[in-house]
């Protein structure tokens, strides 16, 4: 596609439910990163994909977070049993990986737990 | 790690004055970008300058790798540059991984 896109823009879900954020970034971008913004804070790494490599997932907050990327485009972020403190905006990126890293954001998934 | 540090941390202006955003790091980088995140979230590509000089309208970035700072201008502001405008890098020692600062927060009044 011609930018990076986030599904859905918003999402309001209840405290111990399960929640699916999907990306699908720039076509011909092998490189995709997820990131974690609360209100009024910077951007918090969570996992990055390039490629058919394993992923790096160092950042991934808890193990009710886990990403997947399929067929090396889309990807999806899940977070089970979700808490309150999960609410954040959750950006993703995509690059076209190599030596060009420059990168280029979706609009952002607002995740509320309530 | 690499450190990213942005300067001034806030600033607010009149519609029609000009700016100047830093940006400094601590080791040698492979990259360098702005953005600007809008009110509504948005990071917006402003530019990708690990080095050099780049122009874009009324915004300009200067890079200079070897001192280890960027500058970022902005003249002649609307109301519409409001918001916060984040540096982040790509360490030498990393094929991916930007670090980046905590931002300058630019409010522009009308």
């Amino acid at each position: 596609g011609a930018g990076v896109s986030q599904s859905p823009s918003n999402k309001v879900t209840e405290k111990g439910k399960d929640v699916e954020l999907r990306c699908d970034p720039i076509s011909g971008h092998t490189a995709l990163y997820w990131y974690r913004q609360s209100l009024g804070q910077g951007l918090e790494f969570l996992i990055y994909f390039q490629g058919n490599s394993a992923p790096d997932k160092s950042g991934l907050p808890s193990d009710r977070f886990s990403a997947e990327r399929t067929g090396g485009s889309v990807s999806t972020l899940t977070i089970q049993r979700t808490q309150q403190e999960d609410s954040a905006v959750y950006l993703c990126a995509s690059s076209l990986g190599g030596e060009n890293t420059e990168a280029f954001f979706g609009q952002g998934t607002r995740l509320t737990v309530v | 790690g690499i450190q990213v540090e942005q300067s001034p941390p806030d600033l607010i202006l009149q519609e029609g004055a000009n700016s100047t955003l830093r940006c400094n790091f601590s080791d040698s980088v492979n990259n360098l970008q702005w953005f600007h995140q809008n009110p509504w979230g948005q990071l917006i590509n402003l530019f990708y300058i690990p080095s050099g000089t780049k122009q874009n309208g009324r915004l300009s970035a200067t890079t200079v790798a070897t001192e280890r700072y960027s500058l970022l201008y902005i003249s002649s502001s609307q109301t519409t540059d409001s918001g916060v405008y984040f540096c982040a890098v790509q360490g030498m020692d990393s094929n991916y991984q930007l670090i980046w600062g905590a931002g300058t927060k630019l409010i522009i009044k009308p």
